[in-house]
């Protein structure tokens, strides 16, 4: 059965201090590698697609990565604004986006 | 512009009512999702139409009825639901089911459902 685990389930940063969130995957097939922010009462939010290992995605201070196993969302120089719950989803041989938890990102001023 | 929207935004409805949820999308999709969202949840899957047709049903009780009038709208008609079905529901687009590389979805803002 596909699989993603996201870790951690939250983190708590000051601003201007990066790190990353880790999302580990056992998909079937990949054909895809998503990554969504949402905010509170909110639908997802599009950030990125990745399809191969080693490919990279970069906009603002995110920036994702992907190996055979895991994708990883490092936050550069992070600030308030970038709080939020940031998702992560494969998509293998069938039509569902299968889900991680999710990683609640809280930036303090 | 990759922009989906859903109507209302709000709705409280009784064990007994019958209401519909709107979305739309003029991206020129051709694939449509609803999703259910409880609180502190991923999103879950409940219905997926490409090119109007209804692809897969995630056992989702028949007090849901999802509808496909054309290419740019996707309809949730809904009756006799129950407290427990509460949640934020979500409408995606994507440019289709098919290809070798999954193309992303894009997500409305949802609707917030409260069964009284």
């Amino acid at each position: 059965e596909d699989q993603v685990t996201q870790s951690p389930e939250a983190l708590r940063l000051q601003e201007g201090e990066s790190s990353s969130l880790n999302c580990s995957y056992t998909v079937s097939g990949l054909r895809g590698l998503f990554w969504y922010r949402q905010d509170p009462g909110k639908g997802p939010e599009f950030l990125f697609t990745l399809y191969s290992a080693g490919e990279e995605k970069e906009k603002e201070r995110l920036k994702a990565t992907l190996t055979k196993k895991e994708s990883f969302l490092h936050i550069t120089a992070p600030k308030p604004e970038d709080s939020a719950t940031y998702l992560c989803a494969g998509k293998g041989g069938s039509e569902k986006l299968v889900f991680g938890k999710g990683t609640k990102l809280t930036v303090n001023p | 512009d990759t922009e989906v929207t859903q109507t209302p935004k709000h709705l409280v409805m009784g064990m007994t009512n019958k209401k519909s949820l709107k979305c739309e999308q003029h991206m020129g999709h051709r694939a449509m999702y609803w999703y259910k969202q409880k609180a502190k949840k991923p999103p879950e899957l409940m219905f997926v139409y490409s090119y109007e047709k209804l692809s897969i049903n995630e056992s989702v009780p028949s007090r849901f009825s999802p509808e496909c009038p054309n290419s740019s709208l996707l309809n949730l008609h809904l009756h006799a639901l129950q407290p427990e079905d509460s949640a934020l529901y979500l409408c995606a687009s994507s440019r289709s089911l098919i290809g070798l590389a999954a193309s992303e979805q894009y997500f409305g803002p949802g609707t917030r459902l409260t069964v009284t």
